[in-house]
């Protein structure tokens, strides 16, 4: 238990559905990053908010979307993907410039 | 932007045998961290270790800033330290494709 929470950790979408991946950090830390994990590829960074304001967005398309309501609260919502967007999610937390903590992921399949 | 290079890609070991795993750099940076992924992808901190060496139980890491790299020790591998292991540094976090280790009974 790392203290960062992720919901659902399996999710089997079509191509016309809308769903949402939530994350919840209970550290009390300031940035929340998301990041992609495909196969056979390194980890990919796709957004990270700082005291809830997006300070990086790393060339996502725009069926990601990515919401921060506060410094505890991330979610990622999806819409219209592909099959190729199949990965597993990873949510992590930290102080701005500090160590990362990471969640257990939501392993997604995109049908 | 930065690189990460990690070796070996890829290392099987005997129980009870021990590891140097290594994270090679290309820029100065002021934060570095290492990670292990279980099976089930679950990414868990081992080391935070910008600059200089430390220890947790059997593993232990050595981070040299001027050189730019830096070392990660297993030692009396069990099974269960089998999965990938991985270096990232920089703000925010860049990572390397990871070394994955196999430790056979």
């Amino acid at each position: 238990e790392t203290g960062v929470t992720q919901t659902p950790r399996h999710l089997v979408m079509g191509m016309t559905n809308k769903k949402s991946l939530k994350c919840e950090q209970h550290l009390g830390h300031n940035a929340m990053y998301w990041y992609k994990q495909s196969a056979k590829k390194p980890l990919e960074l796709m957004f990270v908010y700082n005291f809830k304001e997006q300070t990086e967005n790393n060339s996502v398309p725009s069926r990601f979307s990515p919401e921060c309501p506060n410094s505890s609260h991330l979610f990622l919502h999806l819409h219209t993907l592909q099959p190729e967007d199949s990965a597993l999610y990873l949510c992590a937390s930290s102080r701005v410039g500090g160590a990362q903590y990471f969640g257990p992921g939501t392993r997604l399949l995109v049908l | 932007g930065i690189q990460v290079e990690q070796s070996p890609p890829d290392l099987i070991l005997q129980e009870g045998a021990n590891s140097t795993l290594r994270c090679n750099f290309s820029d100065s940076v002021n934060n570095l961290q290492w990670f292990h992924q279980n099976p089930w992808g679950q990414l868990i901190n081992l080391f935070y270790i910008p600059s200089g060496t430390k220890q947790n139980g059997r593993l232990s890491a050595t981070t040299v800033a001027t050189e730019r790299y830096s070392l990660l020790y297993i030692s009396s591998s069990q099974t269960t330290d089998s999965g990938v292991y991985f270096c990232a540094v920089g703000t925010p976090l860049v990572f390397g494709k990871g070394t994955r280790l196999s430790v056979i009974a």
